[in-house]
């Protein structure tokens, strides 16, 4: 069966400080990967997603980036925190193909201070 | 206007009764609709998803779309207090099957 894996659950952070964020898959081969965030008391909003290997979409203008060095593996990265930036990070599989749910992992929530 | 609107709640409901969730939407490209259940500080786990106007069942959970409406709703039947959690209804056209979320609904089951 597939597993997501996201690391770290906890993560406190000074302002201007860099930032990396690691998510992997296992079980499935050439899934769509995504990365949200989750602020308190709302939605989900998506920031980034990946359909193959070095291929990266983004939603929204942000202080954040993301990269995908294996089929597997998500990364998000910053290279300097704003106060902003802390918030509930998930990251997402799928399969390709015909359209299929999104699974999650259980987050990383990041504090910056 | 958001494409997706969600009552917040929180919504308190007594052990046994049944629970009615809504979200309701705007843009008629939907085609896919889910309900994801999330516990305090984990991610979103899958509960039900359908792409067509009716209902799904499965267990004590009913999922139901009226797409001339754009609204969805879940049902609980028979509620247990280990249902209680912060239930997401989310939304995809397809397009890279990117979701739009709802604010999400806080439900609490009291014995």
């Amino acid at each position: 069966s597939q597993t997501i894996h996201q690391w770290p659950a906890t993560l406190v952070q000074p302002v201007g400080s860099p930032l990396s964020l690691e998510c992997t898959v296992e079980g499935t081969s050439n899934p769509n990967l995504y990365w949200y965030r989750q602020a308190a008391g709302r939605g989900l909003q998506l920031l980034f997603y990946s359909v193959g290997i070095g291929q990266i979409s983004s939603e929204v203008p942000q202080n954040l980036s993301a990269s995908r060095p294996q089929d597997r593996q998500f990364i998000l990265s910053s290279k300097k925190l704003l106060l902003s930036d802390s918030g509930f990070y998930l990251c997402a599989w799928s399969g390709q193909g015909a359209w299929q749910p999104q699974h999650f992992g259980d987050g990383t929530r990041l504090s910056i201070l | 206007q958001k494409e997706v609107e969600q009552d917040p709640g929180p919504l308190s409901v007594p052990e046994g009764a049944i629970v009615s969730l809504n979200c309701t939407y705007s843009n008629s490209a939907f085609q896919y609709f889910m309900w994801y259940r999330q516990y305090s500080r984990k991610g979103p786990e899958l509960l039900m998803y359908t792409y067509s106007s009716g209902n799904k069942e499965d267990g004590r959970f009913t999922a139901q779309v009226d797409k001339s409406s754009k609204y969805i709703s879940l049902f609980i039947r028979d509620s247990q207090p280990s249902d209680s959690a912060t239930y997401l209804c989310a939304m995809s056209s397809g397009g890279y099957n990117k979701l739009i979320f709802g604010a999400g609904t806080r439900l609490a089951v009291h014995p």
